[in-house]
């Protein structure tokens, strides 16, 4: 299963914009590369998902290289609202989603 | 549109006994998994169910079952259960015509075993 590798913890000032990388080296050509994200004692909320080209929502955008070995979620303006556990992983099916440790964002005043 | 809902969200039981959680999944979404989460272990996966059959199994012992209803709805059931049985619940749902594959996950189930 493909494996993926983030930073464990991040800092934003409020109404910048953050970007958290993703590291995804082994993933295969069919995978697509998910985020999510977790605040605490909340379940996982979805973000943004992608195969090879870049993706926006409301939410975020999603930028994969070119070569797909990783990605970063981009939130452009961000606010305390967005300080949580960021997960990305790679893969398809329910019994493929393996979260890591994630990245703990905190956005700052 | 509802989202998945989960119930119980927050259950106390002791060790020994049974528990059974319950999830209505996101309209329209047939495929069901419950995973538990931990702050040692992270997220694991239980099993999925499609059209009432239990498509995959993680590895956790036959303790832990499931079952998935005509109507979607699914619950998973512990049973004899232990100190170490003591996390987060969660079931997601998938395969919505719009949605596809994307996994959409509940708020949980928070299981305290004493």
């Amino acid at each position: 299963d493909a494996k993926t590798t983030q930073p464990p913890s991040m800092d934003c000032a409020e109404g910048r914009a953050a970007n958290l990388p993703c590291n995804h080296s082994t993933i295969s050509g069919n995978e697509y590369v998910y985020w999510y994200r977790q605040i605490h004692s909340q379940g996982p909320q979805y973000i943004i998902h992608g195969l090879k080209n870049n993706e926006t929502n409301e939410m975020a955008s999603l930028i994969i290289t070119e070569d797909r070995k990783s990605s970063t979620l981009i939130l452009p303006h961000a606010t305390l609202r967005d300080t949580a556990v960021y997960y990305c992983m790679s893969g398809q099916g329910a019994q493929k989603l393996v979260f890591g440790q994630g990245t703990r964002l905190t956005i700052n005043p | 549109k509802a989202g998945v809902t989960q119930t119980p969200r927050y259950l106390i039981k002791t060790r020994g006994q049974q528990v059974t959680l319950s999830c209505s999944p996101i309209s329209g979404h047939r495929s069901v998994s419950w995973y538990q989460q931990t702050p040692g272990q992270g997220l694991q996966f239980l099993f999925e169910y499609f059209s009432e059959t239990q498509r995959n199994k993680g590895n956790f012992p036959g303790r832990f079952s499931g079952r998935q209803f005509s109507n979607s709805r699914s619950e998973m059931n512990v049973s004899t259960l232990e100190l170490g049985d003591s996390a987060l619940y969660l079931c997601a749902s998938s395969g919505g015509q719009v949605t596809g594959n994307t996994i959409y996950f509940g708020e949980g189930s928070w299981l305290t075993v004493v």
